[in-house]
């Protein structure tokens, strides 16, 4: 069981530069987000997606973009890295929550993201 | 502003003896609580949840007590085994159709001393 791939462990980028975390689920969950883990703050969503097609912003979600164009994949772009985006990112995916039945999370590894 | 909050930053116990970690939430829509467990260089993993409908629920050495009214949990692992040695989050949200969106409290990181 992969359960929630994330691509890659660690990454280290210069001020202004771009890239696109990855992130893969199998479970067929409907459902997939992403956090940031920083000191003291314990875990922030940063977007999210309820499905294919459709996604949404969370609590923080400035200097990020997503997209879902399958159920499988839910890639999170930095367009323009900063000093303040250093952090661990954490994708998540489950299945849709319906009233009086919830589905936990699950987590994949992490990346950890150094921005110089 | 901190919608969940773990005011513990870290906990030390005897291998055997009780751990209780503690949470608080301002928000009174939340009504889904869940705990989850963190070892270095891995994403956390559920724990163990509770409805707001209850104010206990257990599952094996793991239980979480909700007290609604003084917007409180708590999370009490007995007996403390090394392996439990982990940060702890707890986490909130509301159960709206669709999107689970939970907040997180900062984590408290657990140490069992054999």
């Amino acid at each position: 069981n992969a359960g929630v791939t994330q691509t890659p462990k660690f990454q280290v980028l210069k001020t202004g530069q771009s890239m696109t975390l990855q992130c893969a689920q199998d479970m067929n969950h409907e459902y997939m987000s992403w956090y940031r883990q920083d000191p003291g703050m314990g875990l922030r969503l940063i977007h999210y997606s309820v499905g294919a097609g459709i996604t949404d912003q969370g609590e923080v979600p400035n200097g990020y973009n997503v997209s879902r164009s399958t159920t499988e994949d839910f890639p999170l772009r930095l367009l323009s890295a900063a000093p303040s985006q250093t952090s661990v990112y954490f994708c998540a995916s489950s299945y849709l929550s319906g009233h009086g039945r919830n589905s936990p999370l699950h987590f994949g590894n992490g990346t950890r993201l150094t921005v110089t | 502003d901190q919608q969940v909050k773990q005011n513990s930053p870290s906990l030390s116990v005897q291998e055997g003896r009780i751990s209780i970690l503690n949470c608080d939430y301002t928000n009174s829509m939340f009504d889904y609580f869940l705990w989850y467990k963190k070892y270095p260089a891995e994403g956390p993993t559920f724990l163990i949840s509770i409805s707001s409908i209850k104010d206990k629920n257990e599952d094996g050495r793991f239980t979480v007590f909700l007290n609604k009214s003084a917007k409180h949990l708590s999370l009490h692992i007995v007996p403390s085994q090394p392996g439990d040695s982990a940060v702890y989050f707890c986490a909130a949200s509301e159960s709206t159709r669709g999107a689970q969106k939970l907040v997180f409290g900062q984590g408290t990181r657990l140490t069992i001393n054999p």
